[in-house]
């Protein structure tokens, strides 16, 4: 069955550095979405993307944050300058568009020290 | 307010017993995920419904849309059925981003 690959499944940097989340989402797939769980907290919608660009975003995607689709098949999410608060769960997901149906990647695990 | 609120938060109980988690919403939905969420972190998506009734193995999900509630059930549980369940709704009128549950961390004992 097709999945939603995401890399790293963790990773730790420094407050202050940048940081790219990747995903590969399902070739098929039109829509694209990136959210978040801080640990013991929701899920968190960050930001969905289709078209080559963001469709939605919420607020906690402020400036800090970006997302794009350098080559048809990546989707990556860049949090410039990481602060403690960023460390969470990261998944990305992935929607045909022809029905509600998503699939999730397994989660990049942030640490920010 | 929640828009999608789970109950109950934490459920225990022993090997084969009938399992139901509750989901309800506020707010006017076209679909309804359930998922699951093991202890590594990863989400897999258990069912989408946006009407009456689905089943798969010994999972049932079940949505009434006039009552904006919707049902997990598992039957004969088993140990390996331990996990986060959330339910997580595509909020009508959105760009089909899902609003999620808090989840319903379940422990089965054997």
């Amino acid at each position: 069955e097709p999945e939603v690959t995401q890399t790293p499944s963790h990773q730790v940097t420094q407050m202050g550095q940048e940081v790219i989340l990747r995903c590969v989402p399902i070739s098929n797939h039109l829509y694209f979405y990136w959210y978040r769980q801080i640990l013991g907290q929701k899920v968190e919608f960050l930001v969905s993307f289709y078209n080559n660009e963001i469709s939605e975003k919420s607020e906690i995607f402020d400036d800090q944050f970006s997302v794009e689709r350098p080559d048809g098949s990546n989707f990556t999410l860049k949090i410039r300058s990481t602060k403690l608060e960023d460390s969470a769960m990261y998944f990305c997901a992935s929607r045909t568009g022809e029905n509600y149906g998503y699939t999730f990647g397994s989660g990049t695990r942030l640490t920010v020290v | 307010k929640n828009e999608v609120e789970q109950s109950p938060q934490n459920l225990t109980a022993q090997e084969g017993e009938f399992i139901t988690i509750n989901c309800s919403y506020s707010v006017g939905i076209s679909a309804l995920h359930w998922l699951q969420q093991h202890p590594g972190g990863g989400i897999v998506s258990l069912f989408m419904l946006s009407s009456g009734k689905k089943k798969h193995g010994r999972l049932i999900a079940t949505i009434n849309i006039q009552e904006k509630h919707s049902s997990l059930h598992i039957t004969a549980s088993h140990p390996r059925d331990s996990a986060v369940y959330i339910c997580a709704a595509i909020k009508m009128d959105s760009n089909y981003q899902l609003i999620w549950g808090a989840g319903t961390k379940l422990i089965i004992k054997p």
